[in-house]
């Protein structure tokens, strides 16, 4: 029961670098968010979907991209990575946030950028 | 920007003792209000929430207490256990959105 899976768990980048972090989730869920945690900011939403094609701006969007070209995927870029941008990336999806407010996490993608 | 500020940021409990932690919102537009747990290199997990017309929910050793007219909730942990030891965020759904917004985190630890 793999439940929220995000690819990689790591990465190292250098300053203007991209990359591509990916979410998969298999409860056939219609939300997917992506967060950002840094120390003493708690979590902070960067973009989310709220189904398959659809995507919306969180509080801190800039600097990223999103992607839900399947509903069982939500994929976020970096197109020119910068330090600021050196965080843990959490990767979330939920059956209906507006009724049970339950969003299951995956473990985290872990990014540095040099 | 709707925001919930959460205090204290770490907190140190013995073995056995209550654990409070605090939250407050600055304007009524929050519709649901959950507790996520955090063990290290995990993600955020579901550990209790609230609505606001409930002024509190307990389940087990966890308890929500809610002051609409005050904007704050707390979570309370009874007999706490080494195995509490988490970080512990509130969290609220502002109306007719889809966004959860969380507060910046309580490290707790539980000693034997």
């Amino acid at each position: 029961n793999a439940g929220v899976t995000q690819t990689p768990k790591f990465r190292v980048l250098k300053t203007g670098q991209s990359m591509t972090l990916l979410c998969a989730q298999d409860m056939n869920h219609e939300y997917m968010y992506w967060y950002r945690q840094d120390p003493g900011m708690g979590l902070r939403l960067i973009h989310y979907s709220v189904g398959e094609g659809t995507t919306a701006k969180g509080e801190v969007p800039d600097g990223y991209n999103v992607s839900r070209l399947k509903k069982q995927n939500f994929l976020l870029g970096l197109e020119s990575a910068a330090p600021s941008q050196t965080s843990v990336y959490f990767c979330a999806s939920s059956r209906d946030a507006f009724y049970t407010g339950e969003l299951f996490f995956g473990e985290g993608s872990r990014l540095t950028v040099l | 920007q709707q925001q919930v500020k959460q205090s204290p940021q770490s907190l140190i409990v013995q073995k056995g003792g209550i654990s409070i932690i605090n939250c407050a919102y600055e304007n009524t537009a929050f519709d649901y209000f959950p507790w996520y747990q955090q063990f290290p290199g995990k993600g955020p997990a579901l550990l209790i929430a609230i609505r606001p017309d409930v002024s509190e929910k307990k389940e087990g050793r966890f308890t929500i207490s809610f002051n609409k007219s005050a904007k704050q909730f707390s979570l309370h942990i009874m007999d706490s256990q080494p195995g509490d030891s988490a970080t512990y965020f509130c969290a609220a759904i502002p109306y007719n959105t889809d966004k959860l917004i969380f507060g910046t985190g309580t490290r707790l630890q539980v000693f034997p």
